[in-house]
């Protein structure tokens, strides 16, 4: 079966440190890759998304992702966090038509 | 705004009682999901309407029938529900598998 795997469950980091999100997934066909963010009492929201081109994707407020087919992986990154970045993070795989996503990390960016 | 709502916000119901959950979408979109969101686990993908035909049901007990008359609205009846069953229920739509959008979902508890 797919599977997502998010290694950090919950990352607390200091404003303007760089961040690095961890995401693994077990399929190994054609997949579209996404990063999702839940911020405080709002809805699931995307960040970035990567279907083809360019393995390394930029979204909204500064995050990128780098896909890395060799490695199945698909980690989120921003070089300096802010204390508005503090939220939960979802890796999520479309495959086949069904999103699978991961367990999610809880960022939380001390001022 | 996301282009799903999704009412009620806040559900409590007994075991015996029978409620539905309401989700709509103003986006266009050809496909609607539900997912339920619990605590420390994945988001789990429950049911996948796309063109009103439901191509997905990933071994949902049957206390839990969705319903989709048109691509706008999607409904998910409950009956008999245990206390396991309390989480977040989260409404998706997507235009065929791209970037799915959610709804705020709703807050359902089991008494």
């Amino acid at each position: 079966a797919q599977s997502v795997s998010q290694h950090n469950h919950h990352v607390i980091l200091s404003e303007a440190a760089s961040l690095e999100l961890g995401c693994n997934y077990s399929y190994g066909g054609t997949v579209n890759l996404f990063w999702y963010v839940q911020y405080p009492g709002q809805h699931l929201q995307l960040l970035l998304k990567y279907f083809s081109g360019d393995p390394l994707v930029k979204g909204i407020k500064g995050f990128e992702a780098e896909f890395i087919k060799s490695k199945f992986s698909f980690n989120l990154r921003k070089p300096s966090v802010q204390w508005s970045d503090t939220a939960e993070y979802f890796c999520a795989v479309n495959s086949q038509g069904n999103l699978i996503f991961g367990k999610g990390t809880k960022l939380s960016v001390k001022p | 705004e996301t282009g799903v709502t999704q009412t009620p916000r806040h559900l409590v119901m007994g075991m015996t009682n029978k409620k539905s959950l309401k989700c709509e979408q103003h986006l266009g979109h050809n496909a609607m999901y539900w997912y339920k969101q619990s605590a420390k686990k994945p988001l789990e993908l429950m049911f996948v309407y796309n063109f009103k035909e439901q191509t997905e049901n990933n071994s949902v007990p049957s206390r839990f029938s969705p319903e989709c008359p048109n691509s706008s609205h999607l409904f998910l009846h409950l009956h008999t529900l245990q206390p396991e069953d309390s989480a977040l229920y989260l409404c998706a739509s997507s235009q065929d598998f791209d970037e799915q959008f959610f709804g705020p979902g709703t807050r359902l508890t089991v008494l």
